[in-house]
């Protein structure tokens, strides 16, 4: 178990407002990952994070934005939330270096309802 | 970019054995994973095999694959109801290295 919370578990918002959802790990993992999960779909990458102010776009990046100040510490911003992001989300992280066997570790993950 | 395709539903009688499929489009996959969600958690690595590999067994489960056709598949033999899950499989280096891109995700119901 990597140790990896994200909050808030469950949220309910309306259209228009914005959200930030936190992923926050105690393993020093310097990957860090935000995917969202659909049925159909299964788990699609958002945003991942290879360092400290180092991130990248994923497969459906559209609408959000993420920040990682601290190595701890992954968020997730939803600027104006619309319904199509009504999902899932789980964060996740992975080790580097020679440990490294591409296993990520899941967080239980935060269900948003956007009305 | 990645495709990973997986069938979404599979029903199968406890005992009996259990087969999941995945193809992948990206033969430059180095580790090709399965992983397991069961309701209401997140996802946890179930077991994995090295690309320059055929077979790899662990317990009840076997993976098998073809490198040539980029078919992947998990077998579970003696199924039983704490196998019911969804099974992901993730071929890593397909989306990029460190990016690890998954397929729908397969639906086991196990039934009496």
């Amino acid at each position: 178990d990597a140790g990896i919370t994200q909050s808030p578990r469950h949220k309910v918002t309306e259209t228009g407002t914005p959200v930030t959802l936190r992923c926050h790990q105690t393993e020093n993992h310097r990957y860090m990952y935000w995917y969202r999960q659909d049925p159909g779909h299964g788990l699609r990458l958002i945003h991942y994070s290879y360092g400290v102010k180092d991130t990248d776009k994923g497969e459906v990046s559209d609408g959000y934005s993420v920040s990682r100040s601290k190595t701890e510490d992954f968020l997730l911003t939803l600027e104006s939330a619309t319904s199509s992001q009504t999902s899932v989300y789980f964060c996740a992280t992975k080790t580097s270096g020679g440990g490294d066997t591409g296993e990520l570790f899941f967080g239980e993950g935060s269900r948003l309802t956007v009305l | 970019g990645e495709d990973v395709e997986q069938s979404l539903f599979l029903s199968v009688r406890e005992g009996d054995s259990s087969v999941i499929n995945c193809t992948y489009t990206d033969s430059s996959s180095t580790y090709l994973y399965w992983y397991k969600q069961e309701p209401g958690a997140g996802l946890q690595l179930l077991t994995y095999i090295f690309s320059n590999m055929d077979m790899k067994q662990d317990q009840r489960l076997t993976v098998l694959l073809n490198k040539k056709d980029k078919h992947l598949s998990l077998r579970i033999a003696d199924t039983q109801t704490g196998d019911s899950a969804i099974y992901f499989c993730a071929p890593w280096g397909a989306g990029g290295y460190n990016k690890l891109i998954f397929g729908a995700g397969t639906r086991l119901a196990v039934h009496p």
